[in-house]
């Protein structure tokens, strides 16, 4: 089975711009989760989406969204882009309803100056 | 709310040493926890969970709920040991909904 992917790999932005994330589930899984991974706070959970809806939200700022299609792929969109949205952005596709066991992507590296 | 506490950021040791990683929870549902580990230039993986009760790459964890810990434990380290090694907690329930909380992470280092 094929895993996770994540497009692009590696993104430069500049403040003020908006960002497209795309993640493809394995398939056959129908929720994709995505977190934001930082040198200082960890791995912090956005939000997660199942059967095109977002069944679950972090506590990041509206200018974070999401949407799932219906073959499961999912994008996150990041807009007016400030510095500390500097990141790995991991997607992870899980097969069941529940969280249990999650598969993640390699993650896309943004970078924003 | 729920937070995992992952104390020690560096754990170095020797080869056929033995090791633990400690991980403590607050949660005042009822908790699943994981461990995932990322070895070096790859992915997140999942490594065990608790209630699987295994023993993968002889790393076992056992849930303690009196004392709210997850620790990471083998009793003889191998140098491709060396990573980062994540715990994480959902709810048991499967009403999270994709939301995993990580703790902070321990760096592994395994000296030959």
């Amino acid at each position: 089975k094929a895993g996770v992917t994540q497009t692009p790999r590696y993104l430069i932005k500049t403040r003020g711009q908006q960002v497209t994330l795309s993640c493809s589930p394995i398939s056959g899984h129908r929720s994709v989760s995505w977190y934001q991974q930082t040198p200082g706070q960890g791995l912090q959970f956005l939000f997660e989406y199942f059967s095109e809806t977002q069944r679950n939200k972090g506590n990041f700022p509206g200018r974070f969204s999401g949407r799932q299609f219906s073959n499961s792929r999912s994008e996150m969109n990041v807009s007016t882009l400030e510095l500390g949205d500097s990141a790995l952005y991991l997607c992870a596709s899980s097969g069941l309803s529940g969280t249990y066991e999650q598969y993640f992507g390699p993650g896309t590296r943004l970078t924003v100056t | 709310a729920q937070r995992v506490t992952q104390p020690e950021k560096l754990l170095s040791v020797f080869k056929g040493a033995p090791v633990e990683l400690k991980c403590n929870y607050s949660y005042s549902g009822s908790p699943e926890l994981f461990w995932y580990v990322q070895y070096s230039r790859q992915r997140l993986q999942l490594l065990l969970r608790h209630i699987s009760r295994e023993s993968i790459k002889g790393f076992t964890a056992d849930l303690n709920k009196g004392e709210t810990s997850f620790h990471l434990k083998k009793p003889f380290a191998q140098e491709e040991d060396s990573a980062m090694y994540y715990c994480a907690l959902t709810n048991a329930g499967g009403t999270s909904y994709g939301k995993l909380t990580f703790g902070q992470g321990t760096i592994l280092t395994v000296h030959p």
